[in-house]
């Protein structure tokens, strides 16, 4: 187990740029989450697959927003036309359904940084 | 709708002191509640939740925390600070109309320093 892994760590990109995040939950996790994180604040829900299934997106997740989980494993998370506001910590997380207490683990998370 | 207020942005507490970060909840159902720590350019790690069973919940690294409904408090202690707690302790109740994925609904979080 090693642990929800995230790529890149670390992004900054000029506005207007399209970015994507790679997300690898933990293995046998059915359920991803993706999470953002701005200074001084908790993170909020973005958007939750169950399997290769997006079962709902948060009005946070504008039309420039899109995430993806094609095959039930890893996920992405792509923004395109970027502005200044979507400088955040991008959060991905992972739990299995089948566990006892549905723990929800996350990774390290994706900083974004747009200039 | 849920939702989570943590009493203080900042802690400081000397090392080997006792330590008390606030939470309280909004909830019409039956909460779970977590407490996460967060380090510098690190993860969310779960520190502990209650999920209904007992109200008195002792989690990893000596933290534990206590349910108390009629306050509508679920506080964070630990009854001696170490240097490496130093982080930011984000307070979380689960969206109960979430349809059982447990979305979370995270507290603006408290800064907790440790000094010498």
């Amino acid at each position: 187990d090693t642990g929800v892994s995230q790529n890149p760590r670390h992004k900054i990109t000029k506005r207007g740029q399209n970015v994507t995040f790679r997300c690898d939950p933990i293995s046998e996790h059915n359920r991803l989450y993706w999470y953002r994180q701005t200074l001084g604040q908790g993170p909020e829900f973005l958007t939750y697959f169950q399997n290769e299934a997006q079962l709902e997106k948060s009005r946070l997740l504008s039309d420039r927003f899109s995430a993806e989980r094609p095959k039930g494993s890893f996920s992405t998370l792509e923004i395109q036309r970027t502005e200044q506001g979507d400088s955040a910590m991008y959060l991905c997380a992972s739990s299995s359904s089948r566990a006892p207490g549905n723990t929800i683990y996350f990774g390290e998370g994706s900083w974004l940084t747009v200039v | 709708a849920q939702s989570v207020t943590q009493l203080d942005s900042h802690v400081s507490v000397s090392e080997g002191t006792p330590v008390l970060l606030r939470c309280n909840y909004s909830s019409s159902y039956s909460p779970s509640l977590f407490w996460y720590v967060q380090h510098p350019n690190k993860g969310l790690q779960l520190l502990l939740k209650y999920t209904s069973a007992a109200t008195l919940v002792k989690g990893i690294n000596g933290f534990e925390a206590e349910f108390k409904k009629s306050e509508t408090s679920f506080h964070l202690t630990k009854p001696s600070a170490h240097m490496s707690d130093a982080a930011e302790y984000f307070c979380v109740v689960t969206d109960a109309l979430s349809g059982g994925y447990n979305k979370l609904i995270f507290g603006a979080g408290t800064r907790l320093a440790v000094h010498p």
